[in-house]
C-alpha cells in the first residue's frame, strides 16, 4: 500500500465554524508533512511531524492546529479560518525526514472559507 | 528569498514530440533535487530524486539531469503522449530537512 488517504476532498466552512483534516499512510513512513497550495503557486510547507513530534511549524497561524495521534494518522484541525485561507491542503509522507527522501502524497483537500 | 523557478509555466507539445523543461535553484546549500508529475485531480507523484552533480535519472521516457554548480535540473521527455500531460512540480532541498517547491511547468499533449 503506497497510497497517503486523505478526507475530505473538499470542504466548505464559515469563518466560525470547526472542522478538521485527515490524513492516513500505512507504509511505516515516520515523517509527516501539511502542505497549503493557492492556486498557480508553489506547495507551501506548514508543519513538519518527525517521528510523532512536531518538528517545523512555518510561522502557520494559531487557527491552523496539527495533530498527529499515531505514526499513521495526521489531522489538520481548522477554527475561525479566514477567507484567505482558501487553498489546497496537501498531506505528505517520506520514510525520514530528510529532503532526500522523496515525498508520498496525498490527493488534498479543496477547502473554501465562506 | 531563495526561490525555485521554473519555466516556462506552460507548454503544449504534439504528440510523438520529444521536450524539455528546467528548473533553476540557488547552487548554494544544496541537498537534493526532486521531480514530482502532478495529474488533473490526482495526487503529486514522485518521479526522481537526485542529490550528486552531474547525475541522470532516467524513467521509461523521462529522464532528468542536475547541474548543481549552476543551480539547474532539465526534465526531457521523449515521444510525448497523451498520459504525460500533467504538471511537472521541482523542489529543491537544503540542509537536509527542507524542501522548496517551484510552481511548475504545465504540460499538455495534443493528439
Amino acid at each position: 500500500d503506497t497510497e497517503v488517504t486523505q478526507t475530505p476532498k473538499h470542504l466548505v466552512m464559515g469563518m466560525t465554524n470547526k472542522k478538521s483534516l485527515k490524513c492516513e499512510q500505512h507504509m511505516g513512513h515516520r515523517a509527516m508533512y501539511w502542505y497549503k497550495q493557492k492556486a498557480k503557486k508553489p506547495p507551501e510547507l506548514m508543519f513538519v511531524y518527525s517521528y510523532e513530534k512536531l518538528s517545523i511549524n512555518e510561522s502557520v497561524p494559531s487557527r491552523f492546529s496539527p495533530e498527529c495521534p499515531n505514526s499513521s494518522l495526521l489531522n489538520l484541525h481548522l477554527h475561525a479560518l479566514q477567507p484567505e485561507d482558501s487553498a489546497l491542503y496537501l498531506c505528505a509522507s517520506s520514510q525520514e525526514w530528510q529532503s532526500n527522501e522523496k515525498l508520498f502524497f496525498g490527493s488534498g483537500t479543496q477547502l473554501s472559507v465562506l | 528569498i531563495l526561490n525555485v523557478e521554473q519555466s516556462p509555466q506552460s507548454l503544449h507539445v504534439q504528440e510523438g514530440d520529444s521536450t524539455n523543461f528546467t528548473c533553476s535553484f540557488p547552487s548554494s546549500n544544496f541537498y537534493a533535487l526532486h521531480w514530482y508529475r502532478w495529474e488533473t485531480a490526482k495526487s503529486p507523484e514522485a518521479l526522481f530524486v537526485m542529490t550528486l552533480n552531474g547525475d541522470e535519472k532516467k524513467k521509461g521516457r523521462i529522464s532528468a539531469t542536475l547541474n548543481t554548480k549552476e543551480g539547474y535540473s532539465y526534465l526531457y521527455i521523449k515521444g510525448s503522449q497523451p498520459e504525460d500531460s500533467a504538471t511537472y512540480l521541482c523542489a529543491w532541498g537544503t540542509g537536509g530537512e527542507k524542501l522548496t517547491f517551484g510552481t511548475g511547468t504545465r504540460l499538455t499533449i495534443i493528439p
